[in-house]
């Protein structure tokens, strides 16, 4: 069965700070990863998806991919309060069925 | 945007109950997903479908069913529930055309007593 692992478990950051969260599968067929992000009490959102090797920006979010070692990174820069949340890793072989990770809770210190 | 809505949003039930959640999706997607989310873990796949009529088994789908009646509707049934399957429910949508990104209903809070 994929697996799909996240580190670290939970991270601080101080406000304005980067906040640097990991993903690996274990499926060698996997083609697409996304990163959800849940606020408390919310449903999950998607937030950026990569299927391509290389880096994705968008704002303060930067997103990258090595498919040879299926390891994708999400980087959050100027980090702000707003952005404490759980961060949901996901990957999927290009069809309808995803495989999430537990997540990494990330909360921004004032 | 895309709506996926679910009911009941809160369910209490004992032991051995019947409990049904439904999910409603009005954004015309083939997918549907069937999601359980416990305290320490993300998101785990019960079960899903890609159109009315067809079933897929999830990862975690032991002492669950499920039923695709149309595009829009997709149900999960617990025929014997169990305190083990206290968790708060998730459904989604998505389809090819915007790469399987999926879309999230508010979740369902069931607890068995």
């Amino acid at each position: 069965q994929q697996k799909v692992q996240q580190s670290p478990e939970s991270l601080i950051v101080p406000e304005g700070g980067m906040a640097s969260l990991n993903c690996t599968s274990s499926d060698r067929n996997v083609d697409y990863f996304w990163w959800y992000r849940q606020h408390s009490g919310k449903s999950p959102k998607m937030l950026m998806s990569i299927f391509s090797n290389g880096e994705k920006e968008e704002g303060r979010f930067t997103v990258h991919l090595n498919k040879a070692s299926l390891h994708t990174s999400l980087h959050i820069r100027d980090s702000q309060p707003s952005d404490s949340a759980l961060y949901l890793c996901a990957a999927s072989p290009n069809t309808g069925k995803l495989t999430f990770g537990d997540g990494t809770v990330l909360t921004v210190k004032p | 945007e895309a709506a996926v809505t679910q009911s009941p949003r809160n369910k209490v039930t004992v032991t051995g109950g019947n409990v049904t959640l439904s999910c409603r999706q009005t954004n015309s997607h083939n997918y549907m997903y069937w999601y359980r989310q416990d305290t320490g873990h993300g998101l785990r796949l019960i079960h899903y479908s890609y159109g009315a009529g067809n079933l897929q088994i999830g990862d975690v789908p032991d002492g669950y069913k499920a039923t695709r009646t149309t595009q829009e509707d997709f149900f999960l049934l617990l025929e014997l529930a169990s305190p083990s399957q206290t968790s708060l429910y998730f459904c989604a949508s998505s389809d090819e055309g915007s790469l399987y990104e999926q879309y999230f209903g508010p979740g369902t809070r069931l607890t068995v007593l």
